[in-house]
């Protein structure tokens, strides 16, 4: 049982590059979630998704795209990567919307 | 202006000595309130998680306390151990999984 995991755990793009950053849940999870968290600043939404097939937009969703194929699985996209989004990204999952949400690593992102 | 509020910004305590983190938060409405440990490098993970009706909660050495009337919590440690050394985040959830996060308290626990 590995929880979630994120994969890459660091990347360094030059701005206008793309991206995707992967989720994986194991736990049976119907709820995910994208963050960014900044400096001096608490952890925000950038998007989620209630179950398999479907997203919506948190917080700060501009300039990022998200899918959710399958159960366990939740991309992040980057289609022009812009210095504003260097910042650590962390996935998240819960069973419920009120359950406990159980955090990835984080994936450490540098855009130059 | 961030909803939820917390102070110290970072602390730095002798292992074996107790400290204690507060949070002041404008949530409204509230649902529960919600403090995670963050190792460095690593992600959030859940210590304690309290309804409006708990004032208090504990999860071994860590203790929480929460009035709602105020809006307040506080996360108290006892004796601190080095590896308690992490930022300890306030997170307050209105109605279901759209969460608030606090910016944090770094605590450095020193031999």
């Amino acid at each position: 049982n590995a929880g979630v995991t994120q994969t890459p755990k660091f990347r360094v793009l030059k701005t206008g590059q793309s991206m995707t950053l992967l989720c994986a849940q194991d736990m049976n999870h119907e709820y995910m979630y994208w963050y960014r968290q900044d400096p001096g600043m608490g952890l925000r939404l950038i998007h989620y998704s209630v179950g398999e097939g479907t997203t919506a937009k948190g917080e700060v969703p501009d300039g990022y795209n998200v899918s959710r194929l399958k159960k366990q699985n939740f991309l992040l996209g980057l289609e022009s990567a812009a210095p504003s989004q260097t910042s650590v990204y962390f996935c998240a999952s819960s069973y419920t919307s009120v359950s406990e949400q159980y955090f990835g690593p984080g994936t450490r992102l540098t855009v130059t | 202006k961030n909803q939820v509020e917390q102070s110290p910004q970072s602390l730095i305590i002798l292992e074996g000595k107790n400290c204690t983190l507060q949070c002041n938060y404008t949530v409204s409405p509230f649902s529960n309130l919600r403090w995670y440990k963050q190792d460095t490098g690593r992600g959030p993970v859940s210590l304690t998680i309290m309804t409006f009706s708990e004032n208090t909660k504990s999860n071994g050495r860590y203790t929480a306390t929460l009035d709602a009337d105020t809006k307040q919590s506080s996360l108290h440690i006892t004796a601190s151990q080095l590896s308690d050394s992490a930022s300890y985040i306030c997170v307050v959830s209105p109605n279901d999984y759209k969460l608030s996060f606090g910016a944090g308290t770094t605590v450095t626990v020193r031999a």
